[in-house]
């Protein structure tokens, strides 16, 4: 049982680049989130999908696009990438949207901006 | 504004020993708070969970503590054990259908 994978690991890109960040899971969830981590500043939401089909703005959503592509996969596309990006970003997936249940969390993709 | 803070970046503790990491929060609308673990190189993963109609929870050695008048939340590991080295993120959310705020880490080193 994978849970929920995340690809790639690592990535660099140059400012102004574009890419796509892959998370899948199958456990068969509703949920699913990306966050991304900063130094000193904890976890911070970026954009969640309640339920296929449907998709709302976190925390911190400008800069990113998503798109949740079916039950199980949930991207994450940088249109125009800038330093302040480079960060570690996670995908989560949880039966429930926001309810008692625990998120789970894939591995991360470290992304450095030049 | 960070509405979930922990306070204490870094913790070391002697194997054996209890281990308190803290936690404080501004939002009193906060309702359910969770512990998560992480370690290099994974994604966090789910230690216990408390809501606010308690005041403790225990799972085995991990034990959550939840003093809402002071808007402050501990987690005790007893007794600490070298495995237990890894980063703790708490987490708090209020009512239904509202996201997670998560604090900034507390990293804990068990000295064997």
């Amino acid at each position: 049982n994978a849970g929920v994978t995340q690809t790639p690991k690592f990535q660099v890109l140059k400012t102004g680049q574009s890419m796509t960040l892959q998370c899948a899971q199958d456990m068969n969830h509703n949920s699913m989130y990306w966050y991304r981590q900063d130094p000193g500043m904890g976890l911070r939401l970026i954009y969640y999908s309640a339920s296929e089909g449907t998709t709302d703005k976190g925390e911190v959503p400008n800069g990113y696009n998503v798109s949740r592509l079916n039950k199980r996969e949930f991207s994450l596309r940088l249109e125009s990438a800038a330093p302040s990006q480079t960060s570690v970003y996670f995908c989560a997936s949880s039966d429930r949207p926001w309810g008692s249940d625990t998120q789970y969390f894939g591995p991360g993709t470290r992304l450095t901006v030049l | 504004d960070q509405q979930v803070k922990q306070n204490s970046p870094s913790l070391s503790v002697q194997e054996g020993r209890i281990s308190i990491l803290n936690c404080d929060y501004t939002n009193s609308m906060f309702d359910y708070f969770l512990w998560y673990k992480k370690y290099p190189a994974e994604g966090p993963t789910f230690l216990i969970s408390i809501s606010s109609i308690k005041d403790k929870n225990e799972d085995g050695r991990f034990t959550v503590f939840l003093n809402k008048s002071a808007k402050h939340l501990s987690l005790h590991i007893v007794p600490s054990q070298p495995g237990d080295s890894a980063v703790y993120f708490c987490a708090a959310k209020r009512g239904a259908g509202n996201q997670f705020y998560f604090g900034t880490g507390t990293s804990l080193t068990v000295i064997p």
